[in-house]
């Protein structure tokens, strides 16, 4: 069964900090690993969406990596802002139709 | 465009009543999703459906019925709730499958079974 496993669950960066946040999966034949930013008490917004024929995709300031041999991607955020404060999360598919998503790493970036 | 719009928004119930939650999208999608998020666990898929008239068990089906009448709509029904039922449930929809397709979603809706 699919793992998804983010580190750490929580980070605290002073503002204008790169910071890279985790996620790790254990079966590696997926075909794409997908980004969301959570809000509190709000839904997934779409950051990012990696297929794995890609190594990296970017979106102003984010940029995503996924290394699917060793079942790893990264989210990178440049120049962080207190805007970016949010819970990310990471998901794959599993199956034709589930999405299996981590618990999130909660990012808070203090001005 | 609206995106995907969930009612209600928050919804308190006695154990055994029984709700019905909707999901509407306006971007055409034919795949549409629910979830439900609890502390600690991540979003779970509790069902799905593929297109007009089709639906399917996710991972956690139990105590839930999914209908999809409307291409547009994809309504969650719980016929006696259970305080186990208490959660977050967002939908969500995508043009084609989860293996291929960019995953949208609504706003959720926040259910308390006392």
């Amino acid at each position: 069964k699919q793992e998804v496993t983010q580190i750490p669950a929580a980070l605290s960066v002073p503002e204008g900090e790169n910071l890279v946040l985790n996620c790790s999966f254990t079966d590696s034949a997926i075909y794409n690993l997908q980004w969301f930013r959570q809000d509190p008490g709000k839904g997934l917004t779409s950051l990012l969406l990696i297929q794995s024929s890609q190594r990296e995709q970017t979106s102003g300031r984010l940029n995503a990596s996924l290394d699917k041999s060793s079942g790893r991607s990264t989210l990178y955020i440049a120049a962080s802002q207190p805007g970016d404060s949010a819970t990310y999360l990471c998901a794959v598919p599993t199956g034709a139709n589930n999405l299996f998503f981590g618990t999130g790493t909660r990012l808070t970036v203090i001005p | 465009n609206a995106g995907v719009t969930q009612t209600p928004k928050f919804r308190v119930l006695k154990t055994g009543q029984s709700m019905t939650l909707l999901c509407a999208q306006d971007m055409n999608h034919e795949y549409m999703y629910w979830y439900r998020q609890d502390p600690g666990m991540g979003l779970r898929l509790i069902h799905y459906s593929v297109g007009e008239g089709t639906t399917a068990k996710g991972e956690v089906p139990d105590g839930y019925n999914v209908s999809r009448l409307k291409k547009q709509n994809f309504l969650l029904g719980l016929e006696s709730a259970a305080p186990s039922q208490t959660s977050v449930y967002f939908c969500a929809s995508s043009y084609s499958g989860a293996n291929w397709g960019e995953q949208f979603f609504g706003p959720g809706t926040r259910l308390t079974v006392l």
